[in-house]
C-alpha cells in the first residue's frame, strides 16, 4: 500500500490564482481530513469528511472548499489564494469503524502565496 | 468547539533523562487523546494514544496519562536518546467522535543533547 499520497510536494501561485490540492489513500478508509501547519501554530483542521458525499467545517475553513466523490480521494480547493494561505498542508485518512482511530498523514503539500 | 493547549513551548534534556508534556483541553466529550511526533520535512507520526476509558497507557519508554475530570493528559519519555529529538504533538478528538478528525495543540519542541 502506498498509504497517504499527497500532490504536488510544491506550489508557488500568486494572489488570486486558484488551485486544488490533491489527497488519495489506498487503505480503504472512509474518514480523510485536511489540516494545515504554520509555525508555532501546531496543526488546525480545515475540513473532514466521514464518507463519500459527506464533509464538514473543521477550525479554518474559510477560503477552502473540499468534495468526496469516491472514498479514495479528497482534494482541497483554493478558489482565490490569499498571502494567508501560505502553509503546510496534510491530509489524513483512518477507519474508526472499524476500532482503527489512528490518524495515517501524508508527507504534505508546501504551498506559498505571493 | 473544542481548544487544546500545549506545555511547555520547548523543552531541553540530557540524555537518560525524563520529559515530560502536558496538555489539556476543553470539550468533555472529547473521548481519544493521541500523540504524534514530527520530525523535520515530514508528517506527523501516532507514537501513543488514550481512549477516555482508560486512565494510563504504556508502551517501552512512552507512557500517557489521562484525567477525564480535570481534562488534562500527559507524555511521558523516560531514559531519552538522542533520536527522541523532534515536535510532538497532543491532539483530542472532535467531541465524542474518536478517529474522525482531531483538534491539535501547538506542539513541543524537544531536544535530547547527548
Amino acid at each position: 500500500n502506498a498509504g497517504v499520497t499527497q500532490t504536488p510536494k510544491f506550489q508557488v501561485l500568486k494572489t488570486g490564482q486558484s488551485m486544488t490540492l490533491q489527497c488519495a489513500q489506498d487503505m480503504n478508509h472512509e474518514y480523510m481530513s485536511w489540516y494545515r501547519q504554520d509555525p508555532g501554530m501546531g496543526l488546525r483542521l480545515i475540513h473532514y469528511s466521514v464518507g463519500a458525499g459527506i464533509t464538514d467545517q473543521g477550525e479554518v475553513p474559510n477560503g477552502y472548499n473540499v468534495s468526496r466523490s469516491t472514498t479514495e480521494d479528497f482534494p482541497l480547493r483554493l478558489l482565490s489564494a490569499a498571502p494567508s494561505q501560505t502553509s503546510v498542508y496534510f491530509c489524513a485518512s483512518s477507519q474508526p469503524l472499524a476500532g482503527g482511530y489512528e490518524q495515517f498523514f501524508g508527507p504534505g503539500t508546501r504551498l506559498t502565496v505571493l | 468547539g473544542e481548544n487544546v493547549e500545549q506545555h511547555p513551548s520547548t523543552l531541553s534534556v540530557q540524555e537518560g533523562d525524563s520529559a515530560v508534556i502536558k496538555c489539556t483541553y476543553s470539550d468533555s466529550a472529547s473521548n481519544y487523546f493521541p500523540w504524534y511526533k514530527q520530525e523535520l520535512g515530514k508528517g506527523p507520526q501516532l507514537i501513543i494514544d488514550i481512549r477516555s476509558n482508560v486512565g494510563e497507557k504504556k508502551d517501552q519508554r512512552i507512557a500517557v496519562t489521562l484525567n477525564k475530570t480535570a481534562k488534562h493528559f500527559s507524555l511521558h519519555i523516560t531514559e531519552t536518546q538522542p533520536e527522541d529529538s523532534a515536535v510532538y504533538f497532543c491532539a483530542a478528538s472532535i467531541g465524542n467522535q474518536a478517529g474522525t478528525a482531531l483538534i491539535f495543540g501547538k506542539g513541543t519542541t524537544l531536544s535530547v543533547s547527548s
